[in-house]
C-alpha cells in the first residue's frame, strides 16, 4: 500500500502558486519523498525529490517539514499545462526499489 | 535523464489473442520496470526486469500471462497473453537511472474487445 495521503483534488487559478500537500507520517529515516505528475494518461513525469532539506528545480519546490511527516510541492506560477494528477511517493533510494503509486491529487488549473 | 519509447502507442485487440509491447531506451540501464494502469486507477507494478536474469513478478501477476524479455541493456518486451477485456489498460515501462529516479515511457494504451 502507498505510504502517503493526498487530497483527491485541488483547483488553482492560472498564474497563482499551486501548493500540493502530502502526509507521510510513517516515513522512515532512509526514505526519500518523490513527486511525479501524469498529464492525461501520458507516462508519469518526474518532478523533484528530497530527503529532509527543501529542494528547488526549474519545475517546482519541495518543502519537507522538520519532522518529515509531511511535505508540500509548490508550483510557483501554475499554467493550464500543469493540469495533471500529482503523485507523492516515499521510497528508499537503491537499485530495484520500485515506486508505489497512490491515487494522487488531481490538480485543475483554471483560467 | 533517459529517452524512452514504446511500441505500439495504442492497439485494439480481440480477446484470446496476445500483444507484445516494446520498450526502447537511449541509454544502457540495469533495471527496467513494467507497470499497468487500469482505467481511472493509479499505476501498479507488474514486474522488474534485470538484464541477464528472470523477471521478478509482483503478487497477482504471473509469467504465463505477462512474459517479459530483457535481451540487452536498452530493450525489453512485455507480452500480454490470452487477452480478455479486463486487460484493457495503459502499460508503461520505466527505467532506473542511477539510484535516484525512475523515468517512464509514454505508455501503450490497450483495448481488448
Amino acid at each position: 500500500d502507498a505510504k502517503t495521503t493526498q487530497p483527491p483534488s485541488m483547483d488553482c487559478a492560472e498564474g497563482r502558486a499551486a501548493n500540493l500537500p502530502c502526509n507521510h507520517s510513517t516515513i522512515s529515516g532512509n526514505e526519500y519523498v518523490y513527486w511525479y505528475r501524469q498529464i492525461h494518461s501520458q507516462g508519469p513525469q518526474y518532478i523533484i525529490h528530497g530527503l529532509k532539506n527543501n529542494e528547488t528545480n526549474e519545475m517546482a519546490s519541495l518543502i519537507i517539514t522538520e519532522d518529515r511527516k509531511s511535505s508540500t510541492l509548490i508550483l510557483p506560477h501554475a499554467t493550464l499545462r500543469d493540469t495533471a494528477v500529482y503523485y507523492c511517493i516515499v521510497r528508499v533510494v537503491g537499485y530495484g526499489q520500485n515506486f508505489v503509486f497512490g491515487p494522487g491529487t488531481r490538480l485543475s488549473v483554471l483560467p | 535523464s533517459a529517452v524512452i519509447s514504446q511500441k505500439p502507442s495504442r492497439d485494439i485487440c480481440q480477446r484470446g489473442t496476445s500483444l507484445t509491447i516494446q520498450c526502447q531506451v537511449d541509454s544502457q540501464v540495469t533495471m527496467m520496470f513494467w507497470y499497468r494502469q487500469q482505467p481511472g486507477q493509479s499505476l501498479t507494478l507488474i514486474a522488474t526486469a534485470n538484464q541477464g536474469s528472470e523477471a521478478t513478478y509482483e503478487s497477482g501477476f504471473v509469467i504465463d500471462k505477462f512474459p517479459i524479455s530483457r535481451p540487452n541493456l536498452t530493450f525489453s518486451t512485455l507480452t500480454v497473453s490470452n487477452m480478455s477485456p479486463e486487460d484493457s489498460s495503459i502499460y508503461l515501462c520505466s527505467v532506473e537511472f542511477g539510484t535516484d529516479t525512475q523515468y517512464f515511457g509514454p505508455g501503450t494504451r490497450l483495448t481488448v474487445l
